[in-house]
């Protein structure tokens, strides 16, 4: 199973674009991108998948490298209530990490 | 549903007691997934199913914890002679094969 590495932290200005990284080095080539995230208290939230182009929604774009080595998730518009800790998960048994906890700060 | 619904959501139990978490997935959805999860971290993967059947079951601890999906919808996770360590949120998900999963709001175990 690929791994993912995340970093433990980040604050964001409310308003600001958050971008969170993801480092999956070990993806093999039909595994997806998944990012999940999770308010305190409650379970985790779909957020946007994708396997090698850049995706967008309602929520979020994700940018993906072209070697697959690694991707952004992109809040472009961060609100307070962003405030969660972010998931990267990169195997179809979604094997979560210890994520990214993103404070959006007023 | 229009949602994954998990039932209970708190559950308080003795330890060495016998319990059953209920989880209904979205009609449809032929992928399930068993977690639970402890304070301050992420969700433990526990068991995968595929339709009826459990695809991977290699994140249930030990042999107290079993799961089934009978009919390929509703799953129950049982807990046998249950331990204090085992209180936990225990999350389920489904899904169609490569979308996004979604998750139920979790049951509370508290064994005491």
């Amino acid at each position: 199973d690929a791994k993912t590495t995340q970093p433990p932290s980040m604050d964001c200005a409310e308003g600001r674009a958050a971008n969170l990284p993801c480092n999956h080095s070990t993806i093999s080539g039909n595994e997806y991108v998944y990012w999940y995230r999770q308010i305190h208290s409650q379970g985790p939230q779909y957020i946007i998948h994708g396997l090698k182009n850049n995706e967008t929604n309602e929520m979020a774009s994700l940018i993906i490298t072209e070697d697959r080595k690694s991707s952004t998730l992109i809040l472009p518009h961060a609100t307070l209530r962003d405030t969660a800790v972010y998931y990267c998960i990169v195997t179809d048994k979604l094997i979560f990490g210890t994520g990214t906890r993103l404070q959006v700060f007023p | 549903g229009a949602g994954v619904s998990q039932t209970p959501s708190n559950k308080v139990t003795e330890k060495g007691k016998y319990v059953e978490l209920r989880c209904d997935p979205i009609s449809g959805h032929t992928a399930l997934y068993w977690y639970r999860q402890s304070l301050g971290q992420g969700p433990e993967f526990l068991i995968y199913f595929q339709g009826t059947g459990a695809a991977d079951d290699s994140g249930l601890p030990n042999d107290r914890f079993f799961a089934v999906r009978p009919e390929g919808s509703v799953s129950t996770l049982k807990i046998q002679r249950t331990e204090r360590g085992d209180s936990a949120v225990y999350l389920c998900a489904s899904s169609f094969p490569t979308y996004g999963y979604t998750f139920g709001s979790g049951t509370r175990l508290t064994v005491v």
